[in-house]
C-alpha cells in the first residue's frame, strides 16, 4: 500500500528537550515536505526536499531542521522545542514537477506536538 | 500575507442538498489549483484539482470552477452526504514556484443528515 508514515502520532514534551519526527514514504518520491497546521493559518511549509541531500527552508524554518540521507525518509529535528511549536505536524511526499505546478502531495497521518 | 484565502471558517449543509466552498487567491502567478480534504485524526488526502487553462472540472459529484478575472475558485459537492463532514482545503501552486503548494485556513463542512 502506497502511503507516507510519520512517528510518533502524539508527542508531549518539555520545552529545550530534543526531539526527532520522522517521515518515511513507501512510493519513491523525489519531493519530500513538512508542514505544520495552526488554527486559521491552514498548512505552512516548514521545510521540504527534491532530493537526496538536497533540502530548502519553506515559509517558516525557525527552530527546525531536517535531513535527506535517503529517498525515503525525511526526519523533522527540534533541537530546542519551545511552546510556540506546539502544533499539528503533517510530512508529505509526491514526484518532482519539472514542467507544471505541483503534482498532487501525499499526506502522513500527522503529529501532534505539545511542548510544555 | 495570506495569498490563498478561504473565508468561510464553516458550512452546513443538509444532506442531499449542493455544498459550495469558496478560495480566493491572490497571486496571478498561480497556475495549478488543487482542493484536500481531512478527517479528523488523518492526513489531508487529495480530491481534485485545476488546471489554469481550464474553468471546470468534474469527477462524480464534485466539480471544482475557476474564475481566473476575480482569482476565485469553488467546490461545489452535489449532493451532499455525511461522509463528506470534513474539513477542506484550497490549494495553489504555480509553474515557477516549482512544487511548492500553498494552503488556505481550511473550511469545516458539516453535512446534516
Amino acid at each position: 500500500e502506497a502511503q507516507v508514515t510519520q512517528n510518533p502520532r502524539y508527542l508531549i514534551t518539555v520545552t529545550g528537550k530534543k526531539l526527532t519526527v520522522t517521515c518515511s514514504q513507501n512510493m519513491n518520491h523525489e519531493y519530500m515536505s513538512w508542514y505544520r497546521q495552526d488554527p486559521g493559518l491552514g498548512l505552512r511549509q516548514i521545510y521540504y526536499s527534491m532530493n537526496v541531500e538536497v533540502t530548502d527552508k519553506g515559509d517558516v524554518p525557525e527552530g527546525y531542521k531536517v535531513s535527506r540521507k535517503e529517498k525515503r525518509n525525511f526526519p523533522l529535528i527540534l533541537e530546542s522545542p519551545s511552546p510556540n511549536q506546539t502544533s499539528l505536524y503533517f510530512c508529505a511526499s509526491s514526484p518532482i514537477s519539472w514542467s507544471r505546478g505541483a503534482y498532487e502531495q501525499y499526506f502522513g497521518p500527522g503529529t501532534r506536538l505539545t511542548v510544555t | 500575507d495570506q495569498q490563498v484565502k478561504q473565508n468561510s471558517p464553516s458550512l452546513s449543509v443538509q444532506e442531499g442538498r449542493i455544498s459550495i466552498l469558496n478560495c480566493d487567491y491572490t497571486n496571478s502567478m498561480f497556475d495549478y489549483f488543487l482542493w484536500y480534504k481531512k478527517y479528523p485524526a488523518e492526513g489531508p488526502t487529495f480530491l481534485i484539482s485545476i488546471s489554469s487553462i481550464k474553468d471546470k472540472n468534474e469527477d462524480g459529484r464534485f466539480t471544482v470552477f475557476l474564475n481566473k478575472s476575480a482569482k476565485h475558485l469553488s467546490l461545489h459537492i452535489v449532493p451532499s452526504q455525511p461522509g463528506d463532514s470534513a474539513v477542506y482545503f484550497c490549494a495553489a501552486s504555480a509553474t515557477e514556484y516549482g512544487n511548492k503548494l500553498v494552503f488556505g485556513a481550511g473550511t469545516i463542512l458539516r453535512v446534516k443528515s
